[in-house]
Parts: C-alpha cells; structure tokens; sequence
C-alpha cells in the first residue's frame, strides 16, 4: 500500500464549477500537508500548504485536513481554463523530514 | 539564472552505461532533493540533503543509485549500469527551509533514456 493515494483523474468540470481534489494517506506521523501545480512539461510548484489538522483559504483555494480520517481535500472555487493542470498532494512528518508526494490528480476545466 | 538549474536536460545512454545528472540549487538553500517522475505519476522521493549530509537515502531504488553533495551546494546523482528500467524524468528541488513548511522549488528536470 502506497504512503499516500490519490485519484489519477482526469478529471474535467465546466468553467465556474466548484472542483474537489482528495488524498488519503496512512502514516499517521504526518503533520505537513501540501498541495502542489503541474502544468504540463514543468515542474511542480507549491500551491499551499496546511499544518496539521484544519482549514485554510487563498484566494479561490481553500485547503483541508482530517487527521482522524487521515484525508486531505484542495477545493477550487469559481474554476478558470488557467487551473487546468496536474495537483499533487504532498506530505512530511516534520519540518526536516522527506517530503512524500500522491500520483497526482489530472485536471481540466472546459471554457 | 536565480532558479534550479539541472543538466542536461535530455541525456540518451545505452543499457549498461553510468550516467550523472547534475543539480544546481538556489544559491543558499539548505536542503536539496531528488525524485524520479514517470510520466502521468507524481514525484517519487530518492533521497536528499541538508547541506552536504545525505539526511534519507531510502528511496534510492538499488544500489546502483547513489547521490553526493560534497560541498553543500551542487549535487550528482549517479546511475551506474543502467537498465531501461530507469528511463524516467529526474527531477531536483531545492529549499531554503527558512519556514514552518518547506517551499520545494524544482528544476526543469532531466529527461533520461535507456536504450
């Protein structure tokens, strides 16, 4: 079993929409909870992140985290053709540990 | 340039050839890490850094793998012998872990093919 899993997609929603991105994962050591874009023939940049359990809002992006479920969730709301991109959880057990990324969600947003 | 910089960013190698990829950091950062990324996957963790000290190197698939960053800044990942099997996008990030949270910053990645 993987550390962490999440959906591959792809998954495709109409602009405007409101789009949920989920990862569970099963070390419960876990703490820092990340997520990072992909756009197509980069490398992955860091979206936002979350410590420990709760929620947190930037912008469109509102991030969540159930430590008792171990279950992490990216809402985005009010969706553009421009969040079209891969979005990869990413988590780590402390400040100086690894850092252990999903198989990375597929989205697209029709005009 | 002031981002991660990786070289080459394509390398073609015949099975059974050792091959070394290069990880230029962001001036100053503290921390550097190497994953692989298949295409369509996300990024599989290999191994990383804190300065020059080499903090997990569990991820390193073999010990065909290896890693150094003698000097805290540039890094080598070295692939001996490889196998088809390798074929994969190599990718560095680095951070300054100044932060609660570590900001990962990655390098354009290399493209590596096993013939």
């Amino acid at each position: 079993q993987k550390e962490v899993e999440q959906d591959p997609g792809p998954l495709s929603v109409p602009e405007g929409a409101i789009v949920s991105l989920n990862c569970t994962y099963s070390n419960s050591a876990f703490q820092y909870f990340m997520w990072y874009r992909q756009y197509s023939r980069k490398g992955p940049e860091l979206l936002m992140y979350t410590y420990s359990s709760g929620n947190k809002e930037d912008g469109r992006f509102t991030a969540q985290v159930d430590k008792s479920s171990k279950y992490i969730s990216l809402f985005i709301r009010d969706s553009q053709p421009s969040d079209s991109a891969t979005y990869l959880c990413a988590m780590s057990g402390s400040s100086a540990s690894k850092i252990i990324f999903g198989s990375g969600t597929r989205l697209s947003i029709r005009p | 340039g002031a981002g991660v910089s990786q070289s080459p960013r394509y390398k073609v190698t015949k099975r059974g050839q050792d091959v070394a990829l290069r990880c230029d950091p962001i001036s100053g950062h503290v921390s550097l890490y190497w994953y692989r990324q298949a295409l369509g996957q996300g990024p599989e963790f290999l191994t990383y850094f804190n300065y020059e000290a080499q903090q997990d190197k569990s991820g390193l698939p073999n010990d065909r793998f290896s890693a150094e960053r003698p000097e805290g800044s540039i890094s080598t990942l070295t692939i001996q012998r490889t196998e088809q099997r390798d074929s994969a996008m190599y990718r560095c990030a680095s951070s300054a872990r100044t932060a609660r949270v570590e900001k990962l910053f990655f390098g354009s990645g290399t493209q590596l093919s096993v013939l």
